[in-house]
């Protein structure tokens, strides 16, 4: 089975950085996804990361340690807009995603 | 517009009747999911299809069906429903079963079992 946490929620100020982490333990390891979810809508991705390192895209960069079963995402520059739930999924050895449970980012004025 | 349509949007069924969620896609992807997702247990895979005419059992596949007679759509069926049922229901598509499998989601489907 997996096993994906991340934080429930995280509050932060328009302009600010956040960083959620989410670590994980999978039977096989195919990349790990970011997706935002904002109130009664759909999943959107947003990242993907299948090699150590940091990706950047814009005003979101993600993070990975496969050594250490462990992600991050990164948000910069904060706007309302952000507010949403932040969804980590790891793609496990049959290529089927697992996801967190999700972690709620308030963006205050 | 090309994506994953979704039908019912809401729908209110008393406990044992039978049920049908409908999925259709248009951008001919090959893989087809069903995700239910509840409060604090995030997204859950029920079932999954890696191309027409073949089906597979995700996490919690107890107590539903699907079928996936061609590449546009995948319902999913609950035989006679119960009230741990009322979740809301997600069909996404991907263009591939491996590599960056990047995941397209319908709009979503609240179902509440009474």
């Amino acid at each position: 089975g997996q096993n994906i946490d991340q934080p429930t929620e995280m509050t932060a100020t328009e302009g600010a950085i956040v960083q959620i982490n989410c670590t994980y333990q999978t039977s096989g390891f195919n990349g790990l996804f970011w997706y935002q979810q904002h109130a009664g809508e759909a999943p959107t991705f947003l990242s993907y990361n299948v090699l150590d390192g940091l990706e950047e895209k814009g005003r979101f960069s993600s993070f990975l340690s496969r050594s250490k079963g462990y992600s991050y995402l990164l948000l910069k520059e904060l706007q309302m807009k952000d507010s949403a739930s932040y969804l980590c999924a790891v793609s496990s050895g049959d290529y089927k995603l697992s996801f967190g449970a999700g972690t709620t980012v308030t963006v205050r004025a | 517009i090309a994506g994953i349509t979704q039908a019912p949007t809401s729908q209110i069924l008393a406990a044992g009747r039978r049920m049908t969620l409908r999925c259709t896609q248009d951008m001919r992807h090959n893989a087809m999911y069903w995700y239910r997702q509840d409060l604090g247990l995030g997204l859950r895979l029920i079932h999954y299809s890696n191309t027409a005419g073949t089906t597979g059992k995700g996490e919690v596949p107890d107590g539903y069906s699907v079928s996936r007679a061609n590449t546009d759509d995948f319902p999913l069926t609950l035989a006679s429903a119960v009230p741990s049922q009322t979740s809301v229901y997600f069909c996404a598509s991907s263009d591939g079963s491996s590599g960056a499998n990047v995941l397209t989601f319908g709009a979503g489907s609240r179902l509440t079992v009474l």
